[in-house]
């Protein structure tokens, strides 16, 4: 089963506005990560939060953790044409050793 | 580097035939894996690797093979086809860190195999 649920599962914005993706997840964690697809190719690795860490930031990205509603957030600001992809929630498992469970994540399209 | 590369991109078997998909990464990770993504879903582990000569079953092994003769190469293997195991198969890649830590993993572009 899945261990992130990503909401919402479409999002559709203007160019230069916020976009916002929640992730949710079940059990315990050591750590969350934020990947971003393009379309037809591979992950890649945007953000890495620990379970120790409230709020990080990279450049045009901001990512939350709550641990206690098991929930996290990507925003990221002044989007642009090239934000348009899909992202990916993914969740280790404190007792699993490097294996991240992905959620189904978000299809974020960007409008010129 | 070339980071994490897969072979072929793309295939088309057809029901009960056999393949294998090459995985190859030049950065020295220890820990190699491979997984599944079906259209609108995330990515599903099939099997992983913690070092050479290593596997260990992931999510949704069933139907699939691995094995980690080099460290730098990880195979899946499909030893009869079937139409479910149609799908978008992507390696990843990661270092070995400390007990309870975690590193990011890094993909290669993908094989889209279709199963008829």
């Amino acid at each position: 089963s899945q261990q992130g649920e990503e909401d919402p599962q479409a999002l559709s914005i203007q160019e230069g506005e916020n976009a916002t993706m929640n992730c949710s997840y079940k059990t315990s964690i050591n750590n969350l990560q934020w990947y971003r697809q393009n379309s037809g190719r591979g992950l890649v690795h945007l953000i890495l939060i620990r379970s120790n860490e409230r709020e990080k930031h990279s450049g045009r990205l901001r990512v939350t953790l709550d641990t206690s509603k098991k929930s996290s957030s990507l925003l990221i600001t002044a989007s642009r044409a090239a934000d348009t992809a899909s992202y990916f929630c993914a969740t280790d498992r404190v007792q699993g050793a490097q294996k991240l469970v992905f959620g189904q994540g978000t299809r974020l399209t960007i409008n010129p | 580097n070339a980071g994490v590369t897969q072979t072929p991109k793309f295939r088309v078997l057809k029901t009960g035939q056999s393949m294998t998909l090459l995985c190859a990464q030049d950065m020295n990770h220890e820990y190699m894996y491979w997984y599944r993504q079906d259209p609108g879903m995330g990515l599903r582990l099939i099997h992983y690797s913690v070092g050479e000569g290593t596997t260990a079953k992931g999510e949704v092994p069933d139907g699939y093979n691995v094995s980690r003769l080099k460290k730098q190469n990880f195979l899946l293997g499909l030893e009869s086809a079937a139409p479910s195991q149609t799908s978008v198969y992507f390696c990843a890649s990661s270092p070995r860190v400390p007990a309870r830590t975690n590193q990011e993993q890094y993909f290669g572009p993908g094989t889209r195999l279709t199963v008829t």
